[in-house]
C-alpha cells in the first residue's frame, strides 16, 4: 500500500514533442504529490509539486495532472527540449507521517 | 531557496577504513533529515530517518551499526560508514525538511560517490 508505480522505466521523445510519465499510488492518506528530475551524478532536485485539492498544476512547460479517484497523476513536459534529458521520480508522501516514497524512475531522453 | 550541502561529492577510501558525510542546510533550521542510498539506475532507497538532537530511525535491512547517523544540530547532519567494504560502494544522498517548508517538502544534497577499494 505504500508503493508508488511509476511507468514507463525509459522514454525517448523528440525534441519539441510532448513527454509523458505515470504513476499510480493506493494509499489515500497520502496528500502531497512532488515530481523529481535527477542528472547524472547529482541529487534530485524538486521539479513541481502537487496536492490533491487541484486536478492540475502548471509551471512553464511542465504540467502535472492529477486524478484523484483514480489514484493516479502524470508529469507532462511540453516542448521537451534536449536539456529535460534527465532522469524523472514521481512521490508521494502524507502530512502525517515523514516518509516520501518515490517511484522507479524514469529515464528521459530528448532527441535533438 | 533552500540549499542542501553534501560534502565530499566524492570518496575513495580502503576497505576497512571509516569514511564520514557531512549533510548541512545552509538556509534553513532542518527538523529532519534523511540519508538514501542509490544504486545505479535505481530509484532512492531511504536508509533513515532522523531528527535534530534524538537517535536516528534506521529503515528495515539497513545495519545501524554499519552506517552511524548523527543529527546533532539543526543544520548537520552526518553519516558514518564504518569498516567499509566494495559492497558499500554507492550514491549517498541526504535530504532535509523544515519547520516552514513542511516535513515532506525535501530539499536535497548533491550526493556523496563512494567507492571502497
Amino acid at each position: 500500500q505504500q508503493q508508488v508505480k511509476q511507468s514507463p522505466q525509459s522514454l525517448i521523445v523528440q525534441k519539441g514533442g510532448i513527454s509523458i510519465i505515470n504513476c499510480a499510488y493506493e494509499n489515500t492518506a497520502f496528500d502531497y504529490f512532488p515530481w523529481y528530475q535527477q542528472f547524472p551524478g547529482k541529487g534530485p532536485a524538486l521539479l513541481i509539486a502537487i496536492r490533491p485539492d487541484v486536478s492540475e498544476k502548471k509551471e512553464g512547460r511542465f504540467t502535472i495532472s492529477f486524478n484523484k479517484s483514480a489514484k493516479q497523476f502524470s508529469l507532462h513536459i511540453m516542448d521537451s527540449q534536449p536539456g529535460d534529458s534527465a532522469t524523472y521520480f514521481c512521490a508521494a508522501s502524507s502530512s502525517s507521517a515523514s516518509k516520501i516514497i518515490f517511484g522507479s524512475g524514469t529515464r528521459l531522453s530528448i532527441r535533438p | 531557496g533552500a540549499v542542501v550541502s553534501q560534502h565530499p561529492s566524492r570518496v575513495i577510501c580502503k576497505s576497512g577504513t571509516s569514511v564520514k558525510i557531512e549533510c548541512r542546510s545552509l538556509d534553513f533550521q532542518a527538523t529532519t533529515m534523511f540519508w538514501y542510498r542509490q544504486f545505479p539506475k535505481k530509484s532512492l532507497m531511504l536508509m533513515a530517518t532522523s531528527n535534530e538532537g534524538s537517535k536516528a530511525t534506521y529503515e528495515q535491512g539497513v545495519e545501524k551499526d554499519k552506517f552511524l547517523i548523527n543529527h546533532a544540530s539543526l543544520t548537520l547532519s552526518t553519516l558514518t560508514v564504518t569498516s567499509a567494504h566494495p559492497e558499500d560502494s554507492s550514491f549517498y544522498i541526504c535530504s532535509a525538511s523544515g519547520r516552514l517548508s513542511g516535513a515532506n517538502v525535501l530539499t536535497f544534497g548533491a550526493g556523496s560517490r563512494l567507492t571502497v577499494l
